[in-house]
Order: structure tokens, then C-alpha cells, then sequence
């Protein structure tokens, strides 16, 4: 069983660009979120998905989108990138709720320049 | 808000030193409470978890106890190692939800 898998492990990108980052869950797993951790800090709630809909979302900005497909891979995306993007980004794989237990990806380390 | 309060870090021991971690919660429900580690260049890892007041999580030597009084749980450790050197996020969720993370406390243990 290969985990949470996340790609691209590193990304740089250019302020006002666009970019999508690519989560696989743990086999098994129905329910994706999304957490930003800026450096330094711990992680924030973007969003997560289930059955292919958001189920929830954080305070985060229309930037921030996402889509979890039937295999139940999912994909962030962030739109106009400002430099206060720059973080890791995180993936979280479950089955239903978090609550029972969340599998972590290594994340994708977004820099925006 | 839910929120996570964490010690403020960096924490530096030596080892076989005693450590503790503190973490307090508020809530506007009954949260779940959990430890997750960081080691550098990684993501997340489940450290321990509890699901209700008065129980107690363990793993790999550490313990953490729910005290819905105090709104605590605090991590602890009797005898750290160099390679308990990391990240440690207090969090919790509340219904299953999503997680609350506090900021993390890096710790830093010496030979």
C-alpha cells in the first residue's frame, strides 16, 4: 500500500500564474481534505471532498478549487498566485469522517515568486 | 471559533530527559483530540489520539491524557531520544470534521 501519494513533491510558480497539485489517498480511503501550512505554523483547512462534492470548506478565497474524481484521487487548485501562497501543501485521506483516522501525504512545496 | 493552543516553542532537551508538550482546546462542542509529528521534509504522522474525556493515547513511549475539565492534553514523554527530534501539532476535530491544528512545538533533543 503506497499511502497518501502527492505530486509534484516541489513546484515554483510566478506571481499571478496558476497551478494544480495532484493527491492520490490511502486504497480504501473515499474522503480527501486539503491543508495549507505556511512555514512555521500549522496546517489550515481548505476543503475537503466526498463522493466527488465538496463536503466542506475553510476560510479560504474562490482561488482555491478543487475536484475529487471517481477513483477518489483529487486535485487544488489555486488560481492568480499571490506570493502569501508559498506553503505546504497537504493531503489528508479517510474513510468518512476524519475523526476515525487521516493518512497524510509528504505534500507539495509551493513557491510563488 | 474551535481553536489549539500549543507551548510555544523551540523546546530543547538533552536526552533521556523528560518532556512535556502542553496543549489546551476550546470547543464549542466535544472534540476528538490528537498528536500528530512532522519530521523534517515530511508530512503528518498520527502520534496518538483520544475520543473522550479520561482516556489516555500512547505510542512509542508517549502519553497524552484527555481532560475535558482543564480542556487539555498535554503530550509527555519519560525518556526522549535524538530521534524524537521534530514538529509536534496538538489538534482536534470535532463530529468527525476537520482537523484543528495548533501551531506546533519544535523539539529539539541533544546527545
Amino acid at each position: 500500500d503506497a499511502g497518501v501519494t502527492q505530486s509534484p513533491t516541489h513546484l515554483i510558480k510566478t506571481r499571478g500564474q496558476q497551478v494544480t497539485l495532484r493527491c492520490s489517498p490511502k486504497s480504501g480511503h473515499d474522503t480527501v481534505s486539503w491543508y495549507q501550512q505556511a512555514l512555521g505554523q500549522g496546517p489550515q483547512f481548505i476543503f475537503q471532498y466526498y463522493e466527488e462534492e465538496e463536503r466542506q470548506r475553510g476560510n479560504f478565497p474562490d482561488r482555491f478549487s478543487g475536484h475529487q474524481f471517481p477513483n477518489y484521487s483529487s486535485e487544488l487548485n489555486v488560481n492568480a498566485l499571490l506570493l502569501g501562497d508559498s506553503a505546504l501543501y497537504l493531503c489528508a485521506s479517510s474513510l468518512g469522517d476524519v475523526g476515525t483516522e487521516a493518512f497524510f501525504g509528504q505534500g507539495t512545496r509551493l513557491t510563488v515568486v | 471559533g474551535d481553536s489549539v493552543t500549543q507551548m510555544e516553542g523551540p523546546v530543547t532537551l538533552s536526552e533521556e530527559a523528560f518532556l512535556t508538550i502542553n496543549c489546551t482546546y476550546t470547543a464549542t462542542g466535544y472534540p476528538s483530540l490528537f498528536w500528530y509529528v512532522q519530521y523534517p521534509g515530511e508530512g503528518l504522522q498520527l502520534l496518538l489520539k483520544a475520543t473522550k474525556a479520561d482516556d489516555k493515547g500512547s505510542n512509542k513511549g508517549f502519553e497524552a491524557t484527555y481532560r475535558k475539565e482543564t480542556t487539555s492534553f498535554h503530550l509527555e514523554k519519560g525518556s526522549v531520544q535524538v530521534s524524537d527530534s521534530a514538529v509536534y501539532f496538538c489538534a482536534l476535530t470535532l463530529y468527525g470534521q476537520n482537523f484543528v491544528f495548533g501551531p506546533g512545538t519544535r523539539l529539539s533533543v541533544l546527545p
